[in-house]
């Protein structure tokens, strides 16, 4: 079975700091897509940033990015310019390339940023 | 509508009365995800539907949870009897059949069994 760990339970940013965010997974599939989702005290969830396990590049949306390691299994979310808005919990989300499959999520980690 | 509804957003019972949330999915979603997440928790996985397909249901933490989906749009998922440690944040998500895409999630129905 697929695992997604996210190792931080808590971490925190000073305002218009660069945070990263750690994330593993454990699969033994060759292709696969890999996701950050952000949820803030609303609840709603909210897709980030995406990444498809075929393609090197690693993803980026503005103020996100991702450094993707395929062999080591590793999908870090990068935050520039940390802004109040940012503050969330965030979850590591994995789901393979086969019809039918769901999406698996890492515990969260709860991100603080101070002012 | 435009984004994935849940409803009630808050729902409080008594133990052992059972309750039914409800989830509109986008429409034209054709994947539908039930989620609960209890308090300061990650997502634990309920139940899948795709399409026509037999949903998976491999999430389900006992005989006294349930969920259908009608017309291939509006779910339901029905707790019976509701224990204590039924109460939690239950997320439903849609997506299109492209796996490469996010899923859509509502904003959650809050449960509380008092």
């Amino acid at each position: 079975a697929q695992t997604v760990t996210q190792s931080q339970p808590e971490m925190s940013v000073q305002e218009a700091e660069t945070v990263t965010l750690s994330c593993t997974y454990d699969t033994s599939e060759s292709d696969y897509y890999l996701f950050w989702y952000k949820q803030p005290p609303s609840r709603q969830m909210i897709l980030v940033i995406r990444q498809e396990a075929y393609k090197q590049q690693n993803a980026t949306e503005n103020r996100f990015s991702v450094n993707f390691q395929k062999a080591a299994k590793s999908f870090s979310l990068k935050i520039s310019d940390s802004q109040l808005g940012d503050a969330a919990m965030y979850f590591c989300a994995y789901r393979k390339e086969t019809s039918g499959s769901r999406l698996t999520f890492g515990e969260g980690t709860q991100l603080t940023v101070n002012p | 509508g435009a984004g994935v509804s849940q409803s009630p957003s808050n729902k409080v019972t008594e133990k052992g009365k059972d309750v039914e949330l409800r989830c509109d999915p986008i429409s034209g979603h054709t994947a539908l995800y039930w989620y609960r997440q209890s308090l300061g928790q990650g997502l634990e996985f309920l139940i899948y539907f795709q399409g026509n397909s037999a949903p998976d249901k491999s999430g389900l933490p006992s005989d006294r949870f349930s969920a259908e989906r009608t017309g291939g749009s509006v779910s339901t998922l029905t707790i019976q009897r509701t224990q204590q440690e039924d109460s939690a944040v239950y997320l439903c998500a849609s997506s299109w059949g492209d796996r490469r895409v996010g899923a859509f999630f509502g904003q959650g129905t809050r449960l509380t069994v008092v």
